[in-house]
């Protein structure tokens, strides 16, 4: 039973650019949340997606943006990258957003993004 | 707006010794409480999570916490610390209203002496 995965794992861009990460749920999980993590901190939350919307946002400019497939995957996008962008970005998948609102977060590797 | 507090940033201690990691919470309502765990150079892994009843909760490789609702905690131990618990760890709460979003602390990281 593979866990949530994660690609890239490295990434390096330049100031301006664009990136998309990309994650697959744990088997059986429909709910995906992303999180970034800068060095030295813990994860910070940016946002969630439950049948294919966005639910929830933290306080994240709208650079950061993000998508659902109906396989439940995930992509999270950032545009006009800035240097303070450089981070480990985390995705963490659980189950259905309604209904078992108790399940817990599982989390994948993360893909580190260095901005130049 | 919900945050987390852990007071500790680096711990160092010798093999055998007790553990106890502190964490607080601010919130209005009611919450869910983890703790995760990063070991060098892997993911977040989940070592314990309170949601109700028994406010003390044990977990894997023999952590355990307490909530003390009181006192908005909900402190990590150890009774005997091993060289392998080296590793970063995270307080986090999730508001129980129906919404997953977890806020994390900033982390402590414990060093093991052998």
């Amino acid at each position: 039973d593979a866990g949530v995965t994660q690609s890239p794992t490295h990434l390096i861009k330049t100031r301006g650019q664009q990136v998309t990460l990309r994650c697959s749920p744990k088997s059986g999980h429909d709910t995906v949340s992303w999180y970034q993590q800068a060095l030295g901190q813990g994860p910070q939350f940016i946002f969630q997606y439950y049948e294919e919307e966005e639910r929830q946002r933290g306080n994240f400019p709208d650079r950061f943006s993000g998508h659902q497939f109906p396989n439940y995957s995930s992509e999270l996008n950032v545009n006009a990258l800035l240097l303070g962008d450089s981070a480990l970005y985390l995705c963490a998948s659980s189950g259905a957003f309604s209904g078992r609102a108790l399940e817990t977060q599982y989390f994948g590797p993360g893909t580190r993004l260095l901005v130049l | 707006a919900q945050s987390v507090s852990q007071h500790n940033h680096h711990v160092i201690l010798s093999e055998a010794a007790s553990l106890e990691l502190g964490c607080n919470y601010s919130y209005g309502g009611t919450v869910n409480l983890f703790w995760y765990v990063q070991y060098p150079g892997q993911h977040l892994q989940l070592l314990l999570k309170y949601f109700s009843g028994d406010p003390l909760v044990k977990g894997i490789k023999g952590f355990e916490a307490e909530f003390i609702k009181s006192k908005f905690s909900f402190n990590l131990r150890k009774p005997s610390v091993q060289w392998s618990d080296t590793a970063e760890y995270f307080c986090a709460v999730m508001n129980s209203g129906g919404y997953q979003k977890v806020t994390f602390g900033t982390g402590t990281k414990l060093q093991v002496i052998p």
